[in-house]
């Protein structure tokens, strides 16, 4: 099993550019998160998604869209990336939201925005 | 606002030293989890509880519930233990599995 994957891992945009960060899951979880790591912050979740067919707004949506594709799939979107986007962006997964589950993470995506 | 707050924020420690990281939260939560980011930055669950303590290997986590507090130890500290340590709470209720994280404690543990 692969755990959670992320494409890219690195990615350099210019202001107003967009991208779609993709993330999949091999784990027949249910729930999916998407999260951004900035230097001297703690993750922070950007959406996360508690089943498929439904998406919600975490602590820093603003900038952001996603989609739940499938069950496996989830990808983040950044439809006009501005410089204060440069982060690390995280996937993760867990069984459920409901219960107190672990979450297991991907490999992350470094994206800087000129 | 600190709702989880992680001390010491860097750690340096010689080989086979005792290590622990604390982490300390204002509010009731239903359960901690300790995760480990490796410096290539892959993140690690190493433990979640909510109450007592769990063991793995060199690791040992405790949480004491009265005292909002929770600390990772690690014996006989290795430098394959140098990584960042991240304290994450779930606060329950409506929450919907969301963790909290803390800014996380870098270990360097020197040979």
């Amino acid at each position: 099993n692969a755990g959670v994957t992320q494409t890219p891992k690195f990615q350099v945009l210019k202001t107003g550019q967009s991208m779609t960060l993709q993330c999949a899951q091999d784990m027949n979880h249910n729930s999916m998160y998407w999260y951004r790591q900035d230097p001297g912050m703690g993750l922070r979740l950007i959406y996360y998604s508690a089943s498929e067919g439904t998406t919600d707004k975490g602590e820093v949506p603003n900038g952001y869209n996603v989609s739940r594709l499938n069950k496996r799939e989830f990808s983040l979107r950044l439809e006009s990336a501005a410089p204060s986007q440069t982060s690390v962006y995280f996937c993760a997964s867990s069984e459920t939201t409901n219960r107190d589950y672990e979450q297991y993470f991907g490999p992350g995506t470094r994206l800087t925005v000129t | 606002k600190n709702e989880v707050e992680q001390s010491p924020q860097n750690l340096t420690a010689q080989e086979g030293e005792f290590i622990t990281i604390n982490c300390s939260y204002s509010v009731g939560i239903s359960a901690l989890h300790w995760l480990q980011q490796h410096p290539g930055g892959g993140i690690v669950s190493l433990f979640m509880l909510s109450s007592g303590k769990k063991k793995h290997g060199r690791l040992i986590a405790t949480i004491n519930i009265q005292e909002k507090h929770s600390s990772l130890h690690i014996t006989a500290s290795h430098p394959r233990d140098s990584a960042v340590y991240i304290c994450a709470l779930r606060f329950g209720g409506t929450s919907y599995g969301k963790l909290t994280f803390g800014q996380g404690t870098i270990l360097t543990v020197h040979p």
